[in-house]
């Protein structure tokens, strides 16, 4: 089955600065994978997600990239604010209709105002 | 995008009783509905996959006589925690995929958080 690794547990930047959150992926049939933000309580929310056939997707300050051949995709939030502090967890999955999501164990993104 | 409600959100209950929890996809029909389980600062935990109107298929080590999952139409899904004990105390969340152009996207509920006492 898929394994989803995510390093580090936890990261703290000083607003304004860039954070980048990588995740690695072993099963080279998944084609999607999200992006989701979770605050303390709260549901987990699609930021932002990529298939397999494009390299990079940009919405605003957030982007994706992916690299099939290493096998991992990173997200990229930049000039942090300290709304985008929350748990953020990245997922992989292949197209079809018994597909279920593997989740990494989130990072826990600080921002310091 | 797509709403999922859950409800209650919220429920503490007595050791040996059962809770029942719903989750509804408010504004698509939802084909396939997920139940996970999250455990303070860790991530979700995949349960059990439903489908609407054939049985669910549960995840290695989650016992289905005591998670009982209803996908009766394609736009609600039941969990119910028989027997609940301490060790159940957790917060459970649904999502629902729309297995149509959405495609692979997961839309998640609110979650609910059981208290057993």
């Amino acid at each position: 089955g898929e394994n989803v690794e995510q390093h580090p547990s936890t990261l703290s930047v000083q607003e304004g600065d860039s954070a980048v959150i990588k995740c690695t992926y072993s099963d080279s049939a998944s084609n999607y994978f999200p992006w989701y933000k979770q605050e303390l309580g709260k549901r987990p929310q699609l930021i932002i997600d990529i298939r397999s056939n494009v390299g990079e997707k940009k919405d605003q300050r957030i982007a994706v990239t992916l690299n099939k051949t290493a096998k991992h995709f990173s997200l990229h939030i930049t000039e942090t604010q300290p709304e985008d502090s929350a748990v953020y967890f990245c997922a992989a999955t292949y197209t079809g209709a018994n597909s279920k999501l593997t989740f990494g164990k989130g990072i826990t993104l600080s921002v310091r105002p | 995008g797509a709403v999922v409600s859950q409800h209650p959100s919220r429920v503490i209950c007595k050791s040996g009783t059962s809770v029942k929890i719903e989750c509804r996809s408010l504004d698509f029909q939802a084909t396939t509905m997920f139940w996970y389980r999250q455990f303070p600062k860790k991530s979700l935990m995949l349960m059990a996959t439903s489908n609407e109107g054939s049985k669910a298929t549960y995840e290695q080590g989650v016992e289905k006589d005591k998670f009982l999952i209803n996908h009766a139409s394609l736009t609600l899904s039941t969990l119910t925690v028989t027997s609940a004990h301490p060790e159940d105390s957790s917060f459970y969340i649904c999502s629902a995929r729309d297995g149509g152009e959405i495609g692979n996207e997961q839309f998640f509920g609110p979650g609910t958080r059981l208290t057993v006492l």
